[in-house]
């Protein structure tokens, strides 16, 4: 079946360095690719999405491009701040399927 | 702004009680969904529903049952709770191919 997987965490970074989350997919068709974030406390909210091949989700200063040929949809921030620190999920539907999650990446940024 | 409502944001109860978990959303979404989510292990599917009384079974239904009685109201019901219930349960909704909407979370211990 279909399935997302993100690296461990936790990851911990000073404010304004570069955050990349890798994310990698095994899916049958073509899936549709998401960021979630869950804050501290809070349920999961929509980060950024990519619904096909080459699209570049951007939010909030974070990219992912969904990647065909190496199945990935890595995210990324140029600069991050302590107001990013939370935990950060890979998603993915095939179809009309549920949402299929990766595992979490916990990302701390320190100032 | 979708809103997702899950009754309690913290619950305790004892072995072997019948727990009732609450969720309401109150965007005429068809779709609800019950995960939980654990650490290490990210969030898992218990069930889903595509429509009033219509429900489906997730990755990991045993020991949980569900009722949608009404569009708005999705419940998740532990028959029997036991300790390897505790987790902390997540509702989403969502309507054709949108992205899913969450409530917070209810953090369920079971003692």
């Amino acid at each position: 079946g279909d399935s997302v997987t993100q690296m461990e965490g936790p990851v911990t970074l000073s404010e304004e360095a570069f955050l990349t989350i890798n994310c990698t997919y095994t899916a049958t068709g073509y899936p549709s690719l998401f960021w979630y974030v869950q804050y501290p406390g809070e349920g999961l909210q929509l980060l950024l999405k990519a619904t096909k091949a080459d699209d570049k989700g951007s939010n909030k200063g974070f990219e992912a491009t969904y990647r065909k040929e190496t199945t990935s949809f890595h995210l990324e921030k140029g600069s991050v701040q302590v107001s990013d620190s939370a935990v950060y999920f890979c998603a993915l539907t095939s179809g009309n399927t549920p949402l299929v999650f990766g595992k979490g990446t916990r990302l701390s940024v320190i100032a | 702004d979708v809103k997702v409502t899950q009754s309690s944001r913290y619950l305790v109860k004892r072995t072997g009680e019948k727990v009732f978990l609450e969720c309401v959303q109150d965007m005429d979404h068809e779709n609800m969904f019950w995960y939980r989510q654990d650490p290490g292990l990210g969030l898992r599917l218990i069930y889903f529903s595509y429509d009033v009384k219509m429900k489906e079974k997730g990755d990991i239904p045993e020991g949980y049952s569900v009722s949608r009685e009404k569009k708005e109201r999705f419940s998740l019901i532990l028959e029997s709770a036991s300790t390897n219930q505790t987790s902390m349960y997540l509702c989403a909704s969502s309507s054709g191919g949108s992205p899913l909407h969450f409530g917070n979370g209810t953090r369920l211990t079971v003692t």
